[in-house]
Parts: structure tokens; C-alpha cells; sequence
């Protein structure tokens, strides 16, 4: 069975970074992308970039650039995305998903909410 | 910030047919990127419905299908059912902004 597991919540404060963690299970890590999508409080879906866990190649959305890093640990089959500099506007749930064909994701992980708070 | 535009909400009564409709541009749906179907349960993440247009993975109930024109898309639910009441996303890829791109959302309301 595939799964993708997050980190739990995390509350931050302005300016600071997180790291959220995506740990995969049911299939081969390096076999597929890691897709990273974020949606705030009641709003929609917004796309932040994708990691190659085979090579750790990324491409991050241009909104992003600067201030997210997307890594990996193989030995763990466990992805990463950190977000430095919040804002209270990144405030949101933070979700990895499978890439298939650089296409679609399938499936997602449960998400982990940050809040950045002062 | 959203690309893709979907109406806020559609509703029908139990056994009825709706369709959700995902409006893009030349740069995304109308270049001929696939457009994906994700259905959202309150407080859980996206799941995956329709992919490629109008391919159901396994175990989506075959009343969801999808299809596209032009640089639209749409999302048909036959036979409503009270379960289907929840949030429906569209996304594609757009070539000019180089990001993937989803839509506004649409709210399915069982009447």
C-alpha cells in the first residue's frame, strides 16, 4: 500500500523556517517525483515545486524561489521541504504528493498545517 | 492566484446528473495539458478522481467521468449520491508561467 506520512503541526513565528517531512512507504523512492503543494485556510490549491529523489534535482515555483529547499534522505525514504522567512501568509496546509508522468498526483499525504503567528 | 476557473458551487438532488466546469487559457488546457480531477473531503487532503482528461483509476465509481474542449474542462457526476457532497479541484499544467495550476474549487451540494 503507498503512503505518504507528514510531520505533525508546527506553530511559528515570523521569520522563522520550517521543515516539514514526507515519509514514503508501499513503493520504491527513487522510482517517482515529489510533488509539493500548499493550500491555505479556505482557499485553493497553490503548486511550490517538485524534488527528483533519484538525482535530489528540484524545481521550485518562481513565487518560491529564494526561500524554499527541497531535499531528501534515502536511506530513510523520506522527503523535505523547508520554508524560510514566514509570513503570516504562509500560513497554511502543507501537502507532498506522488508525481506520476509529471502529470498528476496520486497519492497525497495527510498534510501538516504550520501557522506562523507572533 | 488561481488559473483555472470553476463556478463556487453547483447542487442537485439525490440520482441527478452535474457537471463542473474548469475554465483555462491558450497557455494551459487550450495548449493541450491534461486536466486532473481531485475530489477533497473536509479537513483531508485532495484525492485523486479523473487523470488525463477522462481516465478513472482504479476504484473511482464509474458516475465521475471527465472531458475536455478546447480550453475548458469539465467533470459530470451521474447518480448523486449523498457522499459526493464535498469540494472538486481541476489542475493542469500552464507552459507560460512553467507551474502547475489548479482550479478555484467547487463546492457539490446534495439537495
Amino acid at each position: 500500500q503507498v503512503r505518504l506520512v507528514q510531520s505533525g503541526a508546527e506553530v511559528k513565528k515570523p521569520g522563522a523556517s520550517v521543515k516539514v517531512s514526507c515519509e514514503i512507504s508501499g513503493y520504491r523512492f527513487s522510482a517517482y517525483f515529489i510533488q509539493w503543494v500548499r493550500q491555505a485556510p479556505g482557499q485553493g490549491l497553490q503548486w511550490m515545486g517538485w524534488m527528483n529523489p533519484n538525482t535530489g534535482d528540484t524545481n521550485y515555483a518562481q513565487k518560491f524561489q529564494g526561500r524554499v529547499t527541497m531535499t531528501r534522505d534515502t536511506s530513510t525514504s523520506t522527503a523535505y521541504m523547508e520554508l524560510s522567512r514566514l509570513t503570516s501568509d504562509d500560513t497554511a496546509m502543507y501537502y507532498c504528493a506522488r508525481d506520476q508522468h509529471q502529470d498528476w498526483f496520486d497519492p497525497w499525504g495527510q498534510g501538516t498545517l504550520i501557522t506562523v503567528s507572533s | 492566484q488561481s488559473v483555472l476557473t470553476q463556478p463556487p458551487s453547483v447542487s442537485g438532488a439525490p440520482g441527478q446528473r452535474v457537471t463542473i466546469s474548469c475554465t483555462g487559457s491558450s497557455s494551459n488546457i487550450g495548449a493541450g495539458y491534461d486536466v486532473q480531477w481531485y475530489q477533497q473531503l473536509p479537513g483531508g487532503p485532495p484525492k485523486l478522481l479523473i487523470h488525463s482528461n477522462n481516465n478513472r483509476p482504479s476504484g473511482v465509481p464509474d458516475r465521475f467521468s471527465g472531458s475536455k474542449s478546447g480550453t475548458s474542462a469539465s467533470l459530470a457526476i451521474t447518480g448523486l449520491q449523498a457522499e459526493d457532497e464535498t469540494e472538486y479541484f481541476c489542475q493542469s499544467y500552464d507552459g507560460s508561467l512553467n507551474i502547475y495550476v489548479f482550479g478555484t474549487g467547487t463546492a457539490v451540494t446534495v439537495l
